[in-house]
């Protein structure tokens, strides 16, 4: 399966703030995808980043919340702006590939872990 | 929109037992359904995936079936190890990269 690399694996932020998230992967892919992992949650889609184009967001998620862009097929990043505590959370960068290739089986990154204080 | 009840939410069992973990969900009309676990801290690993059209899926000691009209998935953890020790996730997928959550069932395997 791909190898998917995220950056930063961890980071603490200050309320107000901005941060971006890189997702690498080391193949092309089709599309990206970005989940959020809320404390003691499960996982919920963020956003799905194709390349070329606006990326599709699901209810309750505003692109002027979470920037996403897509500059070529190996690389997504997502932006959490202006954040707030209640973004303290894991946002997780999804492929599917490899293996997965047209099965829809989906491949996600360790994750980024934020901490807004 | 689409629900995922997993249950137990948590099971201790010790070394060698045979496990079955239930997932149900609300809306049948679903693409496919993976697998997953997560370990503390780190992001999810696939196990399995199964398409709408399959009954079930086989690796190693890992069965999941699905029966997709009455909305159920099941994985089977064959003589478990404490290296199975993690988090482990359904996933109904609705449409291509969208995929619905359970809150997941938390397995420890003691020696």
């Amino acid at each position: 399966s791909a190898v998917i690399s995220q950056k930063p694996s961890r980071d603490i932020c200050q309320r107000g703030t901005s941060l971006t998230i890189q997702c690498q992967v080391d193949s092309q892919v089709t599309m990206m995808f970005w989940y959020r992992q809320q404390p003691g949650q499960s996982l919920t889609l963020i956003a799905t980043a194709n390349q070329g184009s606006e990326a599709t967001y699901e209810s309750g998620f505003v692109i002027d919340k979470f920037p996403i862009s897509r500059p070529n097929l190996t690389f997504s990043t997502l932006t959490v702006s202006n954040m707030s505590p209640e973004d303290s959370s894991i946002y997780l960068c999804s492929v599917e590939t490899g293996r997965g290739a047209n099965t829809g089986e989906l491949f996600f990154g360790e994750g980024s872990r934020l901490t807004v204080l | 929109k689409q629900e995922v009840t997993q249950i137990p939410a948590a099971l201790s069992v010790p070394e060698g037992e045979n496990l079955v973990l239930n997932c149900s969900f609300t809306d049948s009309a679903i693409y496919n359904l993976q697998w997953f676990r997560q370990d503390p801290g780190k992001g999810l690993t696939s196990l399995l995936l199964i398409q709408s059209s399959q009954r079930e899926q086989t690796s190693g000691r890992l069965n999941a079936s699905l029966d997709k009209s009455s909305g159920r998935s099941t994985l089977y953890i064959a003589a478990s190890q404490p290296g199975d020790s993690a988090t482990y996730l359904c996933a109904p997928g609705t449409s291509y990269g969208k995929l619905t959550f359970g809150q997941g069932t938390i397995l420890t395997v003691h020696p």
